[in-house]
C-alpha cells in the first residue's frame, strides 16, 4: 500500500544550524510530492512542491526540497533555521493514479534551541 | 481575497449526537478536502469534494459524511459520536484537485471534543 514516512517525530536544532527533515514516499509511480508547516495554533501552510522537473525545488521561507527518485524521498532543508521555523512540518505525496489522493506523513515536530 | 472560513471554530458533544461542520472555500475554489487531525493518529484524510461530487475518500467509518453545494461551500457530518471522534477537523480548498492542484488552503480547523 502506499504510505509516506517521516522518520524523525521530533528534531531539535539550534538556531543558526542548518536543518534536514526526511520524508520517504512507497509508491510505484512518481509522485506529486509536498511539504507544509504548521505553526502552533495555525492551519497547515504550503512550503514548496514538485510535480516534475528539476528535483531541487525552492520554496518559501528559505526552504527547500531535494526530490531523489533512486530512494524514494523528498527531504527538506534549510541552511539556517530561525526561533520562527518552530513549527510541525508535514510531508504529503499526491497519487497520480488514484485520481491524485493526498497521502500524508505524521510529521515532525521541529524544536529551536536558542 | 478572504481565506477559508470554518464554522464553528470549537464544539463540544456528547456521545451518540451528531454534529455538522461547515466550511467555506476561498471564492473560486471547486476542490474541499476534510481532515482529521489527532496526536495520536496524526493528520488523516477524510474526503475530498470537487464540484460537488466527493472524487477521494479516506478510510474512515460511514458515520463520517460529507456533501458540497453548488457555491463550493461544503459540510461535514458525523453521527452517533463517540469519544475517539474528538479531533481538530481542518478544511482545505484548492482551484483543482488537491493532490495536483498548485496550492491547498487550510481553514483554521474546528476542534471537536465529544464528552
Amino acid at each position: 500500500a502506499q504510505s509516506v514516512t517521516q522518520p524523525d517525530i521530533h528534531i531539535t536544532v539550534s538556531e543558526g544550524a542548518s536543518l534536514e527533515l526526511r520524508c520517504n514516499y512507497s509508491y510505484g509511480a512518481t509522485p506529486y510530492l509536498f511539504w507544509y508547516v504548521q505553526s502552533p495554533g495555525q492551519g497547515l501552510q504550503l512550503l514548496l512542491k514538485y510535480f516534475s522537473g528539476d528535483t531541487l525545488v525552492q520554496g518559501i521561507k528559505g526552504f527547500e526540497a531535494e526530490f531523489k527518485r533512486s530512494q524514494s524521498s523528498f527531504n527538506l532543508r534549510k541552511p539556517s533555521v530561525h526561533w520562527s521555523d518552530a513549527a510541525e512540518y508535514f510531508c504529503a505525496v499526491g497519487l497520480v493514479d488514484s485520481n491524485y489522493q493526498l497521502i500524508w506523513g505524521a510529521g515532525t515536530k521541529l524544536i529551536i534551541k536558542p | 481575497k478572504a481565506g477559508v472560513t470554518q464554522t464553528p471554530r470549537y464544539l463540544i458533544k456528547t456521545r451518540g449526537q451528531q454534529v455538522t461542520l461547515s466550511c467555506s472555500p476561498i471564492s473560486g475554489h471547486r476542490s474541499v478536502s476534510w481532515y482529521q487531525q489527532t496526536p495520536g493518529q496524526g493528520l488523516q484524510f477524510l474526503f475530498e469534494y470537487f464540484s460537488e461530487t466527493q472524487r477521494n475518500k479516506g478510510n474512515f467509518p460511514g458515520r463520517f459524511s460529507g456533501r458540497q453545494f453548488s457555491n463550493s461551500r461544503s459540510e461535514m457530518n458525523v453521527s452517533t459520536l463517540e469519544l475517539g471522534d474528538s479531533a481538530l477537523y481542518l478544511c482545505a480548498s484548492s482551484w483543482g484537485l488537491a493532490g495536483i492542484t498548485d496550492t491547498q488552503y487550510f481553514g483554521p480547523g474546528t476542534r471537536l471534543t465529544v464528552l
